[in-house]
C-alpha cells in the first residue's frame, strides 16, 4: 500500500499570508504513460464533508478559488494557499489514487488563523 | 441538484449489523464508480470500499473485508453498504463519494454526501 504522509500536522497562519502544506507518498504516483500524478487534495471544514480542491496534483476543481494551488511530482507534493482567508480554516487531506486498492489519504493538516 | 444523501446510520451493539444507503440524484448514477469512506470521531479519512458502475469490480479495505458488502442498484440510483460483525472501531461517520470521472478507473472523489454516523457500542 502507498503511505501518504503530510506535514505539518497543524499550521497557524495570519490572514492574508501564505499557507503551505506538504504531502509525501511512499512511492511515486506519477503514471509515465500519461505523465499525470494521481494525487488529490481535499478540504474539510468543521462539521462538513470533504470537498475536492485539486486533482492530478495541480488542476483546480471547478469553483475553487485561484488562491489554492497544487504542485509537485512523483513523491513530493505541496498545497499552497496564498492570501489566507477566514473561510480557509479547515483540515486538508492529500489522497493518492494511483495504486488502488486501497485509496490512501494523508493523516490531515489542520489549518488555523494566527 | 447533484447530490448524494446517506441514511441508515445509528447505534448498534457490538457484533450487530446495519445497512447504509446512499441516494444519488442529479447525475447519471449508472456511469460512475462509487465509494464509501469513513471518518472515526476526531480522526482522518479512511477508504472503506469501492464498486464500479456495473458492479463487476468490487474492492474492500482489509479492515472490513469479510464483514462489509458493497452493492448498488442503478435502477434506483442507490448505493449500499451492508455491515455485519460490527466492532467498536467501526464507529465513524460514513460518507458515500462519487468517482471524479465516469466510465474510468483510478479517480479521486468529486462528490460527497453529508455522511451518516454509525456508533457501535456494547
Amino acid at each position: 500500500d502507498i503511505v501518504m504522509t503530510q506535514s505539518p500536522d497543524s499550521l497557524a497562519v495570519s490572514l492574508g499570508e501564505r499557507a503551505t502544506i506538504n504531502c509525501k507518498s511512499s512511492q511515486s504516483v506519477l503514471y509515465s504513460s500519461n505523465n499525470k500524478n494521481y494525487l488529490a487534495w481535499y478540504q474539510q471544514k468543521p462539521g462538513q464533508s470533504p470537498k475536492l480542491l485539486i486533482y492530478w496534483a495541480s488542476t483546480r476543481e471547478s469553483g475553487v478559488p485561484d488562491r489554492f494551488s497544487g504542485s509537485g511530482s512523483g513523491t513530493d507534493f505541496t498545497l499552497t494557499i496564498t492570501s489566507l482567508q477566514p473561510e480557509d480554516v479547515a483540515v486538508y487531506y492529500c489522497q493518492q489514487y494511483y495504486s488502488i486498492p486501497p485509496y490512501t489519504f494523508g493523516q490531515g493538516t489542520k489549518l488555523e488563523i494566527k | 441538484e447533484v447530490q448524494l444523501v446517506e441514511s441508515g446510520g445509528g447505534l448498534v451493539k457490538t457484533g450487530g449489523s446495519l445497512r447504509l444507503s446512499c441516494a444519488a440524484s442529479g447525475f447519471s448514477f449508472s456511469g460512475y464508480n462509487m465509494n464509501w469512506v469513513r471518518q472515526a470521531p476526531g480522526k482522518g479519512l479512511e477508504w472503506v470500499s469501492s464498486i464500479d458502475s456495473s458492479s463487476r469490480s468490487i474492492y474492500y479495505a482489509d479492515s472490513v473485508k469479510g464483514r462489509f458488502t458493497i452493492s448498488r442498484d442503478n435502477a434506483k440510483n442507490s448505493l449500499y453498504l451492508q455491515m455485519s460483525s460490527l466492532r467498536g472501531e467501526d464507529t465513524a461517520v460514513y460518507y458515500c463519494a462519487r468517482d471524479h470521472r465516469a466510465y474510468t478507473y483510478r479517480n479521486c472523489f468529486d462528490l460527497w454526501g453529508q455522511g451518516t454516523l454509525v456508533t457501535v457500542s456494547s
